[in-house]
């Protein structure tokens, strides 16, 4: 089974801090994805990856950044934490482009800033 | 752009009827689409995933089908149990195979 590993169930952070929120997927998946997840505003796309050292951004990638050293490994990065961060945190993965397998996501990482 | 809207947006049935949840998207030129099941507090599990070529999936008491013509899918759920709660979620991956576009799901509560 593939499983997807976020760091951290939960965080209490400081506006202004630097926030680090890790994700590791144990299949080889080349595609990895975090998204936020708020009441009445569904699944967002914040950054995705398809290959090592490679980033797009998603839908609302203001305040954030990715980055994708190894494979298996790609963390989300607040840069500078504000309160309007406070969320939950999905990351997930897929093996490859073009391919009919699900997404697995990980358990989450709700957020809270402070 | 690729739209997915799902509803009704909450549901509430008793224990052991049959139900359907609805998922509908704008450009049916999809390459698959994929339902999950979400419980409180927790990360997306994938229930099943329909492609293109097909019209339906089924797994235990679920069955998804997929009628890209008129850019609908349902998932229907045989004898509910209160273990079956949570929210539902569809998503459509398109052809150039962009991120899935999501639906802001269905909240089902099966009431014993």
């Amino acid at each position: 089974d593939v499983k997807v590993t976020q760091s951290s169930r939960y965080l209490v952070k400081r506006t202004g801090e630097k926030v680090f929120l890790e994700c590791v997927q144990d299949m080889d998946h080349e595609n990895m994805f975090w998204y936020r997840q708020d009441p009445g505003l569904g699944l967002r796309l914040i950054y995705f990856s398809y290959d090592v050292k490679m980033k797009e951004k998603g839908d609302i990638p203001e305040g954030y950044s990715v980055s994708r050293e190894k494979k298996e490994r790609f963390s989300l990065i607040l840069e500078s934490a504000s309160t309007n961060q406070t969320s939950m945190y999905l990351c997930a993965s897929t093996k490859d482009r073009g391919s009919n397998q699900p997404q697995h996501f990980g358990d989450g990482t709700r957020l809270s800033i402070l | 752009k690729q739209e997915v809207t799902q509803i009704p947006a909450a549901l509430s049935v008793p224990e052991g009827e049959n139900l359907v949840l609805n998922c509908s998207f704008t450009d049916s030129a999809i390459y698959n689409l994929q339902w999950f099941r979400q419980d409180p507090g927790k990360g997306l599990t994938s229930l099943l995933l329909i492609q293109s070529s097909q019209r339906e999936q089924t797994s235990g008491r679920l069955n998804a089908s997929l009628d890209k013509s008129s850019g609908r899918s349902t998932l229907y759920i045989a004898a509910s149990q209160p273990g079956d709660s949570a929210t539902y979620l569809c998503a459509v991956l398109d052809p150039g195979n962009t991120p899935l576009v999501f639906g802001k799901g269905t909240r089902l509560s099966v009431i014993a």
